[in-house]
């Protein structure tokens, strides 16, 4: 099972461009990545998934490089509603999810 | 409104009572799930299940049950509640198993006195 290395903590002004990059260095050849959001008192919400090279939503987008041993969400001009924390996981087959400790952010005015 | 509901929200009691907690899903998912969440341990699987009538354990599932007889409900039942066991539980669905994404409920929290 992927073992997953994420920021602690970030800040960010509002209108900036907020980019989290998580390390997993031994992910597997059919591991996917996921990012998921929590804010405090509620349950984690799915951002994004992906496999390799770039995926876009109306949310965030997350970037994989070719050898997959990281990955990169990236939250376009953030407000202060995007204070939150934010998990990596890797999705492999059918193990439970890993969630670790995320990274909080914290987003400022 | 596509949603997992949990039951209750908040429940204190005392070690020893039998207690469930409720789990509701209206979207047909196959995939249901119960995890805790503690201060510094992040997010753990206690059960899941991958459709009616099969359950597996996850990751801590000592102290715990559940049944899966209808799709949309996957109780989670502590039979002799222990103050180990005080925690934010969450449930969550998905379509069909981990691969897809995972939509949790608001979570329920457990003291255990």
């Amino acid at each position: 099972l992927a073992k997953t290395t994420q920021p602690i903590s970030m800040d960010s002004y509002e209108g900036q461009e907020v980019n989290i990059t998580c390390s997993h260095n031994n992910i597997a050849t059919n591991d996917y990545i996921t990012w998921y959001q929590q804010f405090p008192s509620q349950g984690p919400r799915f951002i994004i998934q992906g496999y390799k090279t770039k995926v876009t939503n109306e949310v965030a987008s997350l970037f994989i490089p070719a050898d997959r041993k990281s990955s990169t969400l990236s939250l376009p001009r953030v407000s202060l509603s995007d204070t939150a924390v934010y998990y990596c996981l890797v999705l492999s087959g059918n193990t439970p999810l890993v969630f670790g400790k995320g990274t909080r952010l914290s987003v400022i005015a | 409104e596509a949603q997992v509901t949990q039951n209750p929200r908040y429940l204190i009691t005392v070690t020893g009572k039998k207690l469930t907690v409720t789990c509701s899903q209206n979207m047909n998912h196959e995939y249901m799930s119960w995890y805790r969440q503690d201060p510094g341990l992040g997010l753990r699987q206690i059960y899941y299940s991958m459709n009616v009538e099969v359950t597996d354990k996850g990751d801590v599932p000592e102290g715990y049950k559940v049944s899966r007889k209808e799709k949309r409900n996957f109780p989670l039942i502590l039979e002799s509640p222990s103050p180990n066991q005080t925690s934010l539980y969450f449930c969550a669905s998905s379509s069909r198993g981990l691969r897809q994404p995972q939509h949790f409920g608001d979570g329920t929290r457990l003291s255990i006195l």
